[in-house]
């Protein structure tokens, strides 16, 4: 039972250039969300997804886009990134209701 | 949409004493409030939680308090340990959940 599991853990990015984190779990949760974790900042909501085919804007959408490719899979797409994407993301999911979130490990992104 | 305010934003303790986090909210539909404690490069892991139908819970040192009428809630660690010593994150819930901006905690032997 692996949790919830990201990919990559470290990435680095030129201005303008795209990517995809990946995240999937095996507890077969309903929600999962997509975080972005600066300094000082806690942990800011970008997009969730209440349950497979649906998805939701959080507090700092802009630049991102999301796909709940399953019940499994949640993806988070930077198709132009920006230095002020440099940040740590973060894959939860959770339970039907307002249940305890299960994080992942964490993406280390760098935009130069 | 919802606010989490979250106070103080750095605590210092010595071993042994009381720590307290306070936290408000702004949405009166929020029905779930978690707590999270993350160590210095480590994901965030739930410590506590409490929903809307119980004013105060508590789990060994741990224990979370509820005001709905006032919209805050608080964590508090007693005899407080070195390995305490890490960042908490409030968070409120109804629909989703968004966090507190966070409090560095550091427990001095």
């Amino acid at each position: 039972n692996a949790g919830v599991t990201q990919t990559p853990k470290f990435q680095v990015l030129k201005t303008g250039q795209s990517m995809t984190l990946q995240c999937a779990q095996d507890m077969n949760h309903n929600s999962m969300y997509w975080y972005r974790q600066d300094p000082g900042m806690g942990l800011r909501l970008i997009y969730y997804s209440a349950s497979e085919g649906t998805t939701d804007k959080g507090e700092v959408p802009n630049g991102y886009n999301v796909s709940r490719l399953n019940k499994r899979e949640f993806s988070l797409r930077l198709e132009s990134a920006a230095p002020s994407q440099t940040s740590v993301y973060f894959c939860a999911s959770s339970g039907q209701e307002p249940y305890e979130q299960y994080f992942g490990p964490g993406t280390r992104l760098t935009v130069t | 949409g919802e606010n989490v305010e979250q106070h103080p934003s750095t605590l210092s303790v010595q071993e042994g004493d009381s720590a307290v986090i306070k936290c408000t909210y702004s949405d009166s539909a929020s029905n779930y409030f978690p707590w999270y404690k993350q160590e210095l490069g480590k994901r965030p892991q739930l410590i506590i939680d409490i929903r809307s139908n119980v004013g105060e819970k508590k789990d060994q040192r741990i224990a979370v308090t509820l005001n709905k009428t006032a919209k805050h809630f608080s964590l508090h660690i007693t005899e407080t340990q070195p390995e305490d010593s890490a960042v908490y994150f409030c968070a409120a819930s109804y629909d989703k959940v968004i966090f507190g901006p966070g409090t560095s905690l550091s427990v001095i032997p």
